[in-house]
């Protein structure tokens, strides 16, 4: 099946500082979506994007579908930002379910 | 606009008991998937159920079956309950069209096993 790496696994930050994070899948994609996960299990939808870029506030996100990668920008980040930050990618040709990589754990401190 | 919903939020089992968790969809959604998230672990995928029926199922074992009612909702069922069964089981919901659409998720049911 398709492979999902996300880099960096952990990641601390000080409040203000701007970071990216990044998805790489093994094949080609219908659908990638970025997610984070705050402390209590919730997935927040952040951004549907199978390529192209998008803005959202202080987040913003590119993927290159051709090269397989995509990018989460977080800029001036707040303590409220921490969490786990996940892609999730859907395989074009195969079944309709999400397939999760492992994860980016963020923690922004005061 | 409602969300989607799961309940119970908590929910703790004995080995060899059998679980039932439940998820209504959001507004207007009418596909539901399940997904297992293990501590530390990306979700993964169990099954999803549109017009009635399982459509696609991930690598889990018979003990793990559902149902999706007229009105959209889902339960999720567990029989035999293993420890390894110990997980946060998380909802999603979206409208039938394909892979284009966006999957949007309930808050969870945390599942302990003892």
């Amino acid at each position: 099946g398709i492979q999902v790496e996300q880099s960096p696994p952990d990641l601390i930050l000080q409040e203000g500082a701007n970071s990216t994070l990044r998805c790489n899948f093994s094949d080609s994609v219908n659908n990638l979506q970025w997610f984070h996960q705050n402390p209590w299990g919730q997935l927040i939808n952040l951004f549907y994007i199978p390529s192209g870029t998008k803005q959202n506030g202080r987040l913003s996100a590119t993927t290159v579908a051709t090269e397989r990668y995509s990018l989460l920008y977080i800029s001036s980040s707040q303590t409220t930002d921490s969490g786990v930050y996940f892609c999730a990618v859907v395989r074009r040709g195969g079944s309709e379910k999400l397939v999760f990589g492992k994860g980016t754990k963020l923690t922004v401190n005061p | 606009d409602a969300g989607v919903t799961q309940s119970p939020t908590h929910l703790i089992k004995t080995r060899g008991q059998q679980v039932t968790l439940r998820c209504s969809p959001k507004s207007g959604h009418d596909t539901v998937s399940w997904y297992q998230q293990a501590l530390g672990q990306g979700p993964q995928f169990i099954f999803q159920y549109y017009e009635e029926e399982e459509r696609q199922r991930g690598n889990f074992p018979d003990r793990f079956s559902g149902h999706q009612f007229p009105n959209y909702s889902s339960e999720l069922n567990v029989n035999a309950l293993l420890l390894g069964d110990s997980a946060l089981y998380l909802c999603a919901s979206s409208l039938k069209r394909g892979v284009l659409e966006t999957q949007y998720f309930g808050p969870g049911t945390r599942l302990l096993v003892l």
